[in-house]
């Protein structure tokens, strides 16, 4: 149980694109979802959190308007990055968690971003 | 200002050789505190979740311990496929949205 599915799990395309990415959580509902970017060999960094049906919360120094988030159903969140740079390149993780007590958060595979 | 610290940073260990990965924390607040497995390349999965002080969780050669300031992950006669990056995550009291993780244990079990 407690799956979450992230797609695509690699993207490589060229500077100035936008790419979106998905987080779906399979076998549960997921009342917050949460974006996470991660740098080799660092631990994972909070981009932002999301409740189904209302506008994400942004970590301090994250754009908005270059990572658009959205939690339109209690199973799909997604990420788009707008107008791409090499700077942006990154593994991007997304996790799901069930309610809003002591649930853990279940994590997908990640999507590993390279803009050329 | 919460924190969370994992150590050591990196530990190689010979098979079923047994060890310890510590995780302290600071926290005005503890809700939960959860480990996580991380392998190259894919997202962390999910291991324990401990409540209170004095609370033990065991999965195979895996068993988390926890007191007032610090967890421990141990690890009995490790093999190679245990080798991964394990994280811990504290959930604060006041906000059960917010998780402090630490930066990991990398562990390298050679067989």
């Amino acid at each position: 149980g407690a799956v979450v599915s992230q797609h695509p799990s690699r993207v490589i395309c060229k500077s100035g694109t936008s790419v979106k990415i998905e987080c779906r959580s399979l076998d549960f509902q997921a009342t917050t979802m949460f974006w996470y970017r991660q740098f080799p060999k660092q631990s994972l960094m909070l981009m932002a959190t999301s409740n189904e049906g209302s506008k994400a919360t942004y970590e301090q120094g994250v754009e908005k308007d270059k990572f658009l988030i959205n939690h339109a159903s209690l199973t799909l969140s997604t990420l788009t990055v707008t107008s791409a740079h090499p700077e942006d390149s990154s593994f991007y993780i997304c996790s799901a968690r069930a309610g809003q007590g002591r649930q853990p958060q279940h994590f997908g595979d990640g999507t590993r971003l390279s803009i050329l | 200002e919460d924190q969370v610290t994992q150590s050591p940073e990196a530990l190689r260990l010979q098979e079923g050789e047994s060890s310890s990965l510590n995780c302290s924390y600071t926290v005005s607040g503890l809700r939960g505190l959860f480990w996580y497995r991380q392998d190259p390349g894919k997202g962390p999965e999910f291991l324990f979740t401990l409540y209170s002080a004095g609370e033990e969780k065991e999965k195979e050669r895996l068993k988390a311990t926890l007191t007032k300031k610090e967890s421990f992950l141990h690890i009995t006669a490790p093999k190679p496929e245990d080798s991964a990056t394990y994280l811990c995550a504290v959930q604060a009291a006041d906000n059960f949205n917010k998780f402090y993780f630490g930066s990991g244990t990398k562990l390298n079990v050679k067989p």
